[in-house]
C-alpha cells in the first residue's frame, strides 16, 4: 500500500515568508508526528497527534511554528516569519495506533530553505 | 530525561569487515530501543527495535544489536558489511511515550 506522503519535497523561501508543509500518513494511521533533522542537532521531534485527543506540542521550537491534524488524516505544519535557522528536512511519520512499541513509517521529507 | 548518544559520527569501512555502531541512552526506567537507517536519497526506515525478551535481536540484512541495561547500551553489529550497506544510522529510543528521541546519528561508509 502508499506510504506516508510529503509535499512538497523542496521549499526555498525568503526569510520572512510563511510556509506550510503538507503530510498524508498512512491510511488507518491514527498516530501522527513531525519530526526536523537539521545540521549538528540530528533528527528532533516537534509534535505528535494521536486521534481526537490534544497534540503534543512540546517540541515546537518556538511558537512561529504550529500544525493542525483534519478529520484525522491530513496534516499541515505552518512556519511563520521564516528564519535561516528553521532550514532542514522536515520529517512526518505515522503509526497504527501510536503506541511506544509500534513502528514510526516516515514521509521522505521535505527540504526547507530559507534564504 | 531521555537522551540518546551516538558516539561516532562517522564509521568508514571496507567491504566485507565487520562493523559495530555505537549507541548509549539515558532512562531511569524501562524504554523501547530502536535503530532507523536512511539509505542515501531515501527516508527514514525501521531496522530493528527492542520491546522485551531476548536482549538479541536482529534484522533481515544481517544486523543485529544487543539491549545491555547494564551498561544502558544498544550497540548495532554486522559480522561483514556490503556496499549497500552505506547509509545514515539512528538509534532511537521510547520510554513508553509516543514521540522517538533519536541520537544524532552515524554515517557508515563501506568502501570496496
Amino acid at each position: 500500500g502508499a506510504g506516508v506522503s510529503q509535499s512538497p519535497s523542496n521549499k526555498v523561501t525568503e526569510k520572512g515568508k510563511d510556509v506550510e508543509l503538507r503530510c498524508d500518513p498512512i491510511s488507518g494511521h491514527t498516530a501522527l508526528y513531525w519530526y526536523r533533522q537539521s545540521l549538528g542537532q540530528g533528527l528532533e521531534f516537534l509534535i505528535y497527534f494521536q486521534g481526537n485527543s490534544a497534540p503534543d506540542k512540546s517540541g515546537l521550537p518556538s511558537d512561529r511554528f504550529s500544525a493542525e491534524r483534519t478529520g484525522g488524516s491530513v496534516s499541515t505544519l505552518t512556519i511563520q516569519r521564516t528564519q535561516q535557522e528553521d532550514s532542514a528536512v522536515y520529517l512526518c511519520a505515522s503509526s497504527f495506533a501510536g503506541l511506544a512499541v509500534e513502528t514510526q513509517y516516515f514521509g521522505p521529507g521535505t527540504r526547507l530553505l530559507v534564504l | 530525561a531521555q537522551s540518546v548518544t551516538q558516539l561516532d559520527s562517522q564509521v568508514p569501512v571496507f567491504e566485507e569487515a565487520p562493523v559495530e555502531l555505537r549507541c548509549n541512552y539515558s532512562s531511569s526506567v524501562s524504554v523501547y530501543l530502536f535503530w532507523y537507517v536512511q539509505y542515501p536519497n531515501q527516508g527514514l526506515q525501521l531496522l530493528l527495535k527492542y520491546l522485551s525478551g531476548s536482549t538479541l535481536v536482529e534484522s533481515i540484512n544481517g544486523f543485529e544489536a544487543e539491549f545491555n541495561k547494564s551498561q544502558t547500551s544498544f550497540h548495532l553489529r554486522k559480522p561483514s558489511v556490503h556496499i549497500s550497506d552505506t547509509a545514515e544510522y539512528f538509534c532511537a529510543v521510547s520510554q513508553g511515550t509516543d514521540k522517538l528521541i533519536f541520537g544524532t546519528g552515524t554515517r557508515l561508509q563501506v568502501f570496496p
